[in-house]
């Protein structure tokens, strides 16, 4: 998984509480992107980072923050976990501008009862 | 507002047989089109991918065929193997411009589900 890992692997939450989601890269790519992966929606963007401390939203990033502080973590958190945030979620890098692939994580899947 | 639409959602193909994937799209900013493969419980593969300068790739059974005027683009898998059998996405991206605002972000379409009998 082009040396990528994600943290947990799998987490059941309850509704109202803080979660926060982990992507660890050792790839020193610049870009790095949350995505979430729905039934019928394929995989939808919700964060992505263009570099230390610089970070946009996505098409989905309602109900979502992230932080980056350093090159390799990308964190994502959800403030107040709701039923609808109930996904799997996929941490995505890319080189700069010069090569177009994303390398993806192996997924965190999260349940919010 | 769903950019790339894919089809079928499902598809079974006997071993051996020939596997079409379906996508269109409505932004004509696009200009890099990747097929990704998902096996259950890891994340997307970069598969092979199309710029629309060119109307097919081709990479050992798999090949793109790109149609820029209809705004849609396919994946073929030929000689369909049970080890083909995989979520396949396909995606749309814009380029990474001077001002670096487009930063990537990959469009998917719906996924769709393969599965190849022996």
């Amino acid at each position: 998984d082009a040396g990528i890992t994600q943290s947990p692997r799998h987490k059941v939450t309850e509704t109202g509480t803080p979660v926060t989601l982990r992507c660890h890269q050792t790839e020193n790519h610049r870009y790095m992107y949350w995505y979430r992966q729905d039934p019928g929606h394929g995989l939808r963007l919700i964060h992505y980072s263009y570099g230390v401390k610089d970070t946009d939203k996505g098409e989905v990033s309602d109900g979502y923050s992230v932080s980056r502080s350093k090159t390799e973590d990308f964190l994502l958190t959800l403030e107040s976990a709701t039923s609808s945030q109930t996904s799997v979620y996929f941490c995505a890098i890319s080189e700069s501008s010069g090569s177009y692939e994303q390398y993806f994580g192996p997924g965190t899947r999260l349940t919010v009862t | 507002q769903q950019q790339v639409k894919q089809s079928p959602q499902s598809l079974i193909v006997q071993k051996g047989g020939i596997s079409i994937i379906n996508c269109a799209y409505e932004n004509t900013a696009f200009d890099y089109f990747p097929w990704y493969q998902q096996f259950p419980g890891k994340g997307p593969a970069l598969l092979i991918a199309i710029r629309p300068d060119v109307s097919e790739k081709k990479e050992g059974r798999f090949t793109i065929s790109f149609n820029k005027s209809a705004k849609q683009f396919s994946l073929h898998i030929m000689d369909s193997q049970p080890g083909d059998s995989a979520t396949y996405f396909c995606a749309a991206l814009p380029p990474f411009n001077a001002g670096g605002t487009s930063y990537g972000k990959l469009t998917f379409g719906q996924g769709t589900i393969l599965t190849v009998h022996p």
